[in-house]
């Protein structure tokens, strides 16, 4: 594998169903993130993890909770989410917070019934 | 945080034909970098250009930061250039904070 990989990439869960995504990066980087892209919005930053320590919490809601045991691991743990939170989520990496720059992995297309 | 505004939000071109597509953004970044989304969603990295003019292929990128604007430039267009092209911007002092721009989607016809 390169680069960075997410699994799985589709997901249909119920509102009372608990499921995790997985992000791997396969590039030698110290920081991961996490993005959300709804339809019609503009991608946003959810969280930033830094030599696996989290830097950046930009207001997420507790039903996402990320954990990052590792430089090369970022996980997304979900629970009792909304249809709203139904969207594309996308893993991203650089080789530490001053970047420069940001690898994006395929996403995982999450559905909430 | 900074706000980055591209236009336009919507191109149809005819393939072989070139395009300008701008990023405006709101205060000083120290990181800027454009993406094309592919159909599946994809990120792929196209330019990373805080400053300066760089070039790959047919395609370019030139940001002039001091009057806080990014232009990617597609020459000859391609129907496999057909997507969403976003730029993300770091302000000044905050390495790796993107915020995205709303995108243009492009569609080239053949």
């Amino acid at each position: 594998e390169t680069g960075v990989t997410q699994t799985p990439r589709h997901l249909v869960m119920g509102m009372t169903n608990k499921k995790s995504l997985k992000c791997e990066q396969h590039l030698g980087h110290n920081a991961m993130y996490w993005y959300k892209q709804s339809a019609k919005k503009p991608l946003e930053l959810m969280f930033v993890y830094n030599f696996k320590e989290q830097t950046e919490n930009n207001s997420v809601p507790s039903r996402f909770s990320p954990e990052c045991p590792n430089s090369s691991h970022l996980f997304l743990h979900l629970h009792t989410l909304q249809p709203e939170d139904s969207a594309l989520y996308l893993c991203a990496s650089s080789q530490d917070r001053t970047g420069p720059e940001q690898f994006f992995g395929p996403g995982t297309r999450l559905t909430v019934l | 945080g900074i706000q980055v505004e591209q236009s336009p939000p919507d191109l149809i071109l005819q393939e072989g034909a070139n395009s300008t597509l701008r990023c405006n953004f709101s205060d000083s970044v120290n990181n800027l970098q454009w993406f094309h989304q592919n159909p599946w969603g994809q990120l792929i990295n196209l330019f990373y250009i805080p400053s300066g003019t760089k070039q790959n292929g047919r395609l370019s990128a030139t940001t002039v930061a001091t009057e806080r604007y990014s232009l990617l430039y597609i020459s000859s267009s391609q129907t496999t250039d057909s997507g969403v092209y976003f730029c993300a911007a770091c302000p000044g002092g905050d390495f790796n904070k993107f915020y995205f721009g709303s995108g243009t989607k492009l569609n080239v016809k053949p």
